[in-house]
Parts: structure tokens; sequence; C-alpha cells
């Protein structure tokens, strides 16, 4: 189906190096979102992008960047800054109006460091 | 900040059961109360939102209810089935922060037995 396609689903790493999360949506929304899932703990935002060529922080910010150059694609970097980089990520958007459409969500990454 | 606390964090009922999921939130300014359904392996999806302006919100064997007073909201499903199965998360936001202030919960494992 048409919407967020995130790649690859798992995504596996040496200690150290740095990775990028695709994402890539054709919903033609404009903002995008960054979450990080752990077990047993809720959703948590990375990163979010309201317009493209802007970004902003959200609550787990360190250790991750993001580049917002086409209104389609919002890649994760996880540097090897992140402390505890194993996770599973989701990407999402919305259109912006506030509450115009839910959060629309890919099938997520992910990532295992060693 | 906001704080969004869910219960219980596992939940197992027979088939054909009413099963009830509740979310405190500690930000009284919260007017946006969405749920999101994630079964195993798949991206979560919104199954019922409510704002503030509303005390109770169905959607066939879906609800969701909200004490602001309390500060409290509530999803209830009934007659159960398996393919209820899943995990479920709850979040709070306010305008005009949108999706980018969505606080979510740390989820609910729901097991639905025939």
């Amino acid at each position: 189906d048409g919407g967020i396609t995130q790649s690859p689903k798992y995504l596996f790493r040496k200690e150290g190096q740095n990775v990028t999360l695709s994402c890539e949506q054709n919903l033609n929304h404009d903002a995008m979102y960054w979450y990080r899932q752990d077990p047993g703990q809720g959703l948590r935002l990375i990163y979010y992008s309201q317009i493209v060529n802007d970004f902003q922080k959200g609550d787990i910010a360190e250790g991750y960047s993001v580049s917002r150059e086409k209104k389609e694609s919002f890649p994760l970097t996880v540097t090897s800054a992140q402390k505890n980089p194993t996770a599973f990520y989701l990407c999402a958007s919305t259109s912006t109006g506030i509450f115009n459409s839910p959060l629309h969500f890919g099938n997520g990454t992910r990532l295992t460091v060693t | 900040g906001e704080n969004v606390e869910q219960h219980p964090s596992t939940l197992s009922v027979q088939e054909g059961d009413s099963a009830v999921i509740k979310c405190t939130y500690s930000d009284s300014a919260s007017n946006y109360f969405p749920w999101y359904k994630q079964e195993l392996g798949k991206r979560p999806q919104l199954i019922i939102d409510i704002r503030s302006n509303v005390g109770e919100k169905k959607d066939q064997r879906i609800a969701v209810t909200l004490n602001k007073t309390a500060k409290h909201f509530s999803l209830h499903i009934t007659e159960t089935q398996p393919e209820d199965s899943a995990v479920y998360f709850c979040a709070a936001s306010k305008q005009p922060g949108g999706y980018n202030k969505l606080i979510f919960g740390a989820g609910t494992r729901l097991a639905v037995h025939p």
C-alpha cells in the first residue's frame, strides 16, 4: 500500500559506526517524525520536521541527526554518540493542518548495534 | 512536561469478554487523546481518538471515555475477538502543539484467548 516506506526492516551495525535509516512518504504530507520504541516504553519523539529544510529536536534527540532536503524524505542518522542505539525506529507523517489527519506510521526499522 | 501513564501493562481476556485500558495524564491543558493499535511486527494504527470537548466516543466495539476533572481516559473493547490481540498505546497532546507534542503511554499488551 502507499504511504510511508522505511528501509531496511532490519539493520545490524558495529558499535562506533554511524548508520542512516531511510524514510520515504508519498502521501504529500508536510510534517514527518521519527520515534523510538523500546520494550515496555511508549513511543518517544526523536526529531520532527514540519516543512522542507526545517526540523526540530524532540524529547530524545541526543546522538541522532536528521535532514529534510525533500518533502518526501526524512532520513535519520544514528551516530556513535547515541549511547544505547539498539531499538525499533518508527517514522511517521501527517498533514500540517494539526488534526487533519492522524499519524501515519511506517513499518519500522529494527536496529541492532553490537 | 506532560506525562502519560497507562495500565495495565498486560491484559488477558477470554474471547467475548470486555477489555478496559486506562490512562492518566498530567497536563490539564491536554485536549487530544488518540489510541493506537500495534499488531505484532506491524505499524501502529489509529483506532479511535477523542477531544476534550467530548466525554465519550464510540466506534462499533470500541469506545473511549474521557474524564477531564480526574485527567484520565479509557479504552473499552466489547465482545473481544482474537484479532483484537495487540499492543495498545494511549497518547495525549495539546493545541497548538499537535502531533509533535504527542506523549505516548507505555502500552498495554492485550491477549484475547479463544
